[in-house]
């Protein structure tokens, strides 16, 4: 029972490089969501997904691109990457938006150089 | 805005003490509320949510909208209760997304 995966788990970039985090959830969940952690800062919503096909910004969506073609899959991409998007990137999935449970992947650390 | 804030990013006690992680929000209208926790090399998983009013390893959460806050309790620590905690709001006025707070790391010393 795998639950959420991210790939890759560590990534180094350096400035301009683009790169994209794959998710993927083996639980049927309609709901999925991109969180990014920063120290300080806690858990702030990137882009989010209320079922295939469909994408929404959260908090933080600037310099990130996010696709969930497959119900299963949810993508974030960086076309341009900055210093200031080195962070710990979080995926989580849910059968609803809100009130239910949030599974989370196990983050995937991103540094830019 | 709706926000939530954990005062503390830290938080040390002995082991048998109690504990009271801070968790204040603002919201206008009946919110939802929760506390998750990231133990050392595990992931962010669910700790309880207030609307079932339950307790968890011990934990217990009380809503307080007068005051606004859903501080997270505990009477006697265990060591194994260090780990990064948040607590989080959904905000039905943005479709129900959750909100989280800047986290608290709590340490339980032997």
């Amino acid at each position: 029972n795998a639950g959420v995966t991210q790939t890759p788990k560590f990534r180094v970039l350096k400035t301009g490089q683009s790169m994209t985090l794959l998710c993927a959830q083996d639980m049927n969940h309609e709901y999925m969501y991109w969180y990014r952690q920063d120290p300080g800062m806690g858990l702030r919503l990137i882009h989010y997904s209320v079922g295939e096909g469909t994408t929404a910004k959260g908090e933080v969506p600037d310099g990130y691109n996010v696709s969930r073609l497959k119900k299963q899959n949810f993508l974030l991409g960086l076309e341009s990457a900055a210093p200031s998007q080195t962070s710990v990137y979080f995926c989580a999935s849910s059968w609803t938006l809100g009130a239910g449970e949030l599974f989370f992947g196990e983050g995937s650390r991103l540094t830019v150089l | 805005a709706q926000r939530v804030t954990q005062p503390e990013k830290l938080l040390s006690v002995f082991k048998g003490a109690p504990v009271e992680l801070k968790c204040n929000y603002s919201y206008s209208g009946s919110p939802e509320l929760f506390w998750y926790v990231q133990y050392s090399r595990q992931r962010l998983q669910l700790l309880l949510r207030h609307i079932s009013r339950e307790s968890i390893k011990g934990f217990t959460a009380d809503l307080n909208k007068g005051e606004t806050s859903f501080h997270l309790k505990k009477p006697f620590a265990q060591e194994e209760d260090s780990a990064m905690y948040y607590c989080a709001l959904s905000d039905y006025n943005q479709g129900g997304k959750l909100i989280f707070g800047q986290g608290t790391e709590l340490s339980v010393k032997p």
